[in-house]
């Protein structure tokens, strides 16, 4: 069946450092794939989006790339912030009205 | 206006009462949904409203029943609920359902504690 695999957290930075938040996932044909943050106490808002291979999602420095040949969604950030410290949830639609969510992984960014 | 709005915030309720949570959006979005968060999780789908009809529900107990009035708005009417139903209840709707995976757009929930 489908899934998304996330690598686990918390993801602990200092302020301006690198992020990757990896993704793999599981489907049959061609799902779309989406970055979702969720903020403390906060639901969930869409990140980026990629809807077929190599795409590129991009939204407020975050990026990431589908790719179909590592079936992989990785979220990166170049220079990381305080406020950016949320749960990030990796996900795919490949059947209509179904998202698939990852376990989630939070991060968290120190001054 | 990408906006959904969810109603109460937080909603405090024991196990023999009736509420009810409220969802609207009006961005013109034909499909709703129903998620439940626990602590720690990632939403589970509980129900989907597409044209303003109940296309998926997620095997969920019948102490949750949904509504849909018209296509801005969806309830969640709550009764005999149990201490494990104490959860982030979240709206979520999109542009349409079909074949097409369009992205969800998410309310900022409703916190259910259920004494």
């Amino acid at each position: 069946g489908n899934s998304v695999t996330q690598m686990e957290g918390p993801v602990t930075l200092s302020e301006e450092a690198f992020l990757t938040i990896n993704c793999t996932y599981t489907a049959t044909g061609y799902p779309s794939l989406f970055w979702y943050v969720q903020y403390p106490g906060e639901g969930l808002q869409l990140l980026l989006k990629a809807t077929k291979a190599d795409d590129k999602g991009s939204n407020k420095g975050f990026e990431a790339t589908y790719r179909k040949e590592t079936t992989s969604f990785h979220l990166e950030k170049g220079s990381v912030q305080v406020s950016d410290s949320a749960v990030y949830f990796c996900a795919l639609s490949a059947v209509a009205d179904k998202l698939i969510f990852g376990t989630g992984t939070r991060l968290q960014v120190f001054p | 206006d990408t906006e959904v709005t969810q109603t109460p915030k937080h909603l405090v309720m024991g196990m023999t009462n009736k509420k009810s949570l409220k969802c609207e959006q009006h961005m013109g979005h034909r499909a709703m949904y129903w998620y439940k968060q626990k602590a720690k999780k990632p939403p589970e789908l509980m129900f989907v409203y597409s044209y303003e009809k109940l296309s998926i529900n997620e095997s969920v107990p019948s102490r949750f029943s949904p509504e849909c009035p018209n296509s801005s708005l969806l309830n969640l009417h709550l009764h005999a609920l149990q201490p494990e139903d104490s959860a982030l209840y979240l709206c979520a709707s999109s542009v349409r359902t079909g074949t097409d995976p369009y992205e969800q757009y998410f309310g900022p929930g409703t916190r259910l504690t259920v004494t």
